[in-house]
Order: C-alpha cells, then sequence, then structure tokens
C-alpha cells in the first residue's frame, strides 16, 4: 500500500514570496490534515478536512494560509505572502475515517525554509 | 486553551537504561495515541490508548492511560541504540481535533 505523498521535500523561498505544497493521501482515506512542525515542537493541526469539507481550521492564519482538497482526494496548502516565522516542516497525514481515534498516516513532510 | 504537555523535553540515556516520557492534558481526553518521530522523519504511530487506567505492551515499550484520563507515560525498558528519537503523545480532548505534545527527544548512547 502506497503511503502519503508530498512534494516539494525542500522549498527554500525569500520573505513576502509565495509558496504551495501538493499532498496525495492513502487511497481511501476520507480524511486529511495538514500540520505545521517547528524546529523542536511537536505537529500544530494547521486544518483538517473530511472529504472534500473542512472540519477543522481554527489554527490556520487565514490572512496568509489557504488550502483546498477538491474532489476529496488530494490536496493544496498555500502560504502567500510567507513570513520569517513559517520556516517549518509541513506535514500532511490522512486517516481512513477522520471519526475519535483514528490512526494517523505522515508523509515525508516538506522543509519549508524562508529567507 | 487546550494544552498537552509533555517532559522532559530531552533524555539522555546509557544504553540498556531504562527511559520513561509522561504526558499531561489540560483537559479529559477521549483517547491518547503516542507516535515516534525518528531524527529527520515523519511521524509514526505507536498505540492508541482509549480506556481509564489502560496499560498496553509492545515488546519493551509500556503505554499507560490514566485514571482519570488526563495523563498518560511510555516507559522503553532497556533502551537501545534503535530507540533514538523523538517520541509524541498526542490527545483527542473531544471531538475530532488532535493535539500534539511538545514531545521528548531520546539520546542513546552505545
Amino acid at each position: 500500500e502506497a503511503g502519503v505523498a508530498q512534494s516539494p521535500r525542500y522549498k527554500i523561498i525569500e520573505k513576502r514570496q509565495s509558496v504551495a505544497f501538493w499532498c496525495n493521501p492513502i487511497s481511501g482515506h476520507a480524511t486529511l490534515y495538514w500540520y505545521q512542525q517547528i524546529l523542536g515542537q511537536g505537529p500544530k493541526l494547521l486544518i483538517q478536512f473530511q472529504n472534500n469539507g473542512v472540519v477543522d481550521d481554527s489554527q490556520l492564519p487565514k490572512d496568509r494560509f489557504s488550502a483546498e482538497r477538491l474532489k476529496g482526494v488530494d490536496s493544496t496548502l498555500k502560504i502567500q505572502p510567507a513570513k520569517l516565522e513559517d520556516s517549518a516542516v509541513y506535514l500532511c497525514a490522512s486517516s481512513l475515517g477522520g471519526g475519535v481515534g483514528d490512526t494517523q498516516y505522515f508523509g515525508p513532510g516538506t522543509r519549508l525554509t524562508v529567507l | 486553551g487546550q494544552q498537552v504537555m509533555q517532559i522532559p523535553q530531552y533524555q539522555h540515556v546509557q544504553e540498556g537504561e531504562d527511559f520513561t516520557t509522561y504526558c499531561n492534558s489540560s483537559t479529559t481526553l477521549s483517547n491518547i495515541q503516542w507516535y515516534k518521530q525518528r531524527p529527520g522523519g515523519h511521524p509514526v504511530f505507536l498505540i492508541q490508548l482509549v480506556k481509564s487506567g489502560e496499560v498496553k505492551k509492545q515488546k519493551r515499550l509500556t503505554f499507560q492511560f490514566g485514571e482519570a484520563k488526563k495523563n498518560s507515560s511510555l516507559h522503553i525498558t532497556a533502551t537501545q541504540t534503535t530507540d533514538v528519537g523523538t517520541y509524541f503523545c498526542a490527545g483527542q480532548p473531544g471531538g475530532f481535533k488532535t493535539i500534539f505534545g511538545a514531545g521528548t527527544r531520546l539520546f542513546v548512547k552505545a
């Protein structure tokens, strides 16, 4: 079974530029998560989709971050414009149902460096 | 807001010594999950605890969920160099949102 795919693996941009990340979840998984992991910290949930609807986006900085999951499969996360503090690893995860106690499977992440 | 605190932040052990990390929530949790992240890697699911007072074992790893469902621990017996990494607890206070602790980074000296 293929895992969660993410691209690119690494990205370096200058502040105020825009960037987009792509995630393809495990086939058949209804729920997709985007996390931000700053060095030395635990993953912080940015947004959670169930199929193509948003379940939680309370910690997404909506003035600069946006995410979509068209057709309920793959997803993109965009940052525009980027700030220095956005430097982090962006992890995508998926789970089968998305209910309480569902196991989340993480992709390899995209390491973003904002200069 | 809801928080999941994890201690210690770092732990250095000699190979063969035991290791424990503790997780505490500000609110009652529906369940708690534990993940391991190797250096440069991504979090990998280890186990989930659901019931009050639950204890589960995986070889040298023992996981406990507190009676009040607000705390949990992971204990590794006789650490090995392959245990190196960061161990995260992740709790669901209710509903679907998962809150991760900051993790405990384990260093094992051979």
